[in-house]
């Protein structure tokens, strides 16, 4: 799997877009890029994938830059629910033979100031 | 819908002893997948299972392994254990064999001393 690289904290104030970079240029053609989040003492929350275009559902939106190599997830309207760690994942999608684990990284942890 | 359940939540173990961790995965998804996360090495991938049969295995030692029932429910089991082995170990289920879209449990958190 391709290695993503995040920026270890963030902070964002309630009620602002937060946007979350990862880094991951040495991703293949075939890899898609998952976003989770952990928030403390719970288990990691899947939020949203793409492959190659921007991608949007009720949680957040994933932008995919052009060349692949890097993307940013999207919080619209952040709020102090959303204080947690987040990782950026790349992940090949294989056929039928079992499912490839995600390689989880550091991630960002992410602080929402009231 | 129920989420994926773990049990126990908690629990002690002395070095030496051995542990059995289970999981009910979400109704109708048929691959669990099995996470050790600690405050050292973060989340680490132990193994995969789907319709009873193992498709996928970290690089963790032979005292950790797994099955899955006929039911989808696992179960992972550490022998010998160490005091290294104290973590949360995470259970993932899935509807497909070949997703990313994994839904976790809470975990169950092993203090070994």
């Amino acid at each position: 799997d391709a290695k993503t690289t995040q920026p270890p904290s963030m902070d964002c104030a309630e009620g602002r877009a937060a946007n979350l970079p990862c880094n991951h240029s040495t991703i293949s053609g075939n890899e898609y890029v998952y976003w989770y989040r952990q928030i403390h003492s719970q288990g990691p929350q899947y939020i949203i994938h793409g492959l190659k275009n921007n991608e949007t559902n009720e949680m957040a939106s994933l932008i995919i830059t052009e060349d692949r190599k890097s993307s940013t997830l999207i919080l619209p309207h952040a709020t102090l629910r959303d204080t947690a760690v987040y990782y950026c994942i790349v992940r090949v999608a294989l056929s039928n033979f079992g499912n490839e684990k995600l390689t989880f990284g550091t991630g960002t942890r992410l602080t929402i100031i009231p | 819908k129920a989420g994926v359940t773990q049990t126990p939540r908690y629990l002690i173990k002395t070095r030496g002893q051995q542990v059995t961790l289970s999981c009910s995965p979400i109704s109708g998804h048929r691959s669990v997948s099995w996470y050790q996360q600690t405050p050292g090495q973060g989340l680490q991938f132990l193994f995969e299972y789907f319709s009873e049969t193992q498709r996928n295995k970290g690089n963790f030692p032979g005292r950790f392994s797994g099955r899955q029932f006929s039911n989808s429910r696992s179960e992972m089991n550490v022998s010998t254990l160490e005091l290294g082995d104290s973590a949360l170990y995470l259970c993932a289920s899935s509807f497909t064999a070949n997703t990313g879209e994994l839904f976790f449990g809470e975990g169950s958190r092993l203090t070994v001393l």
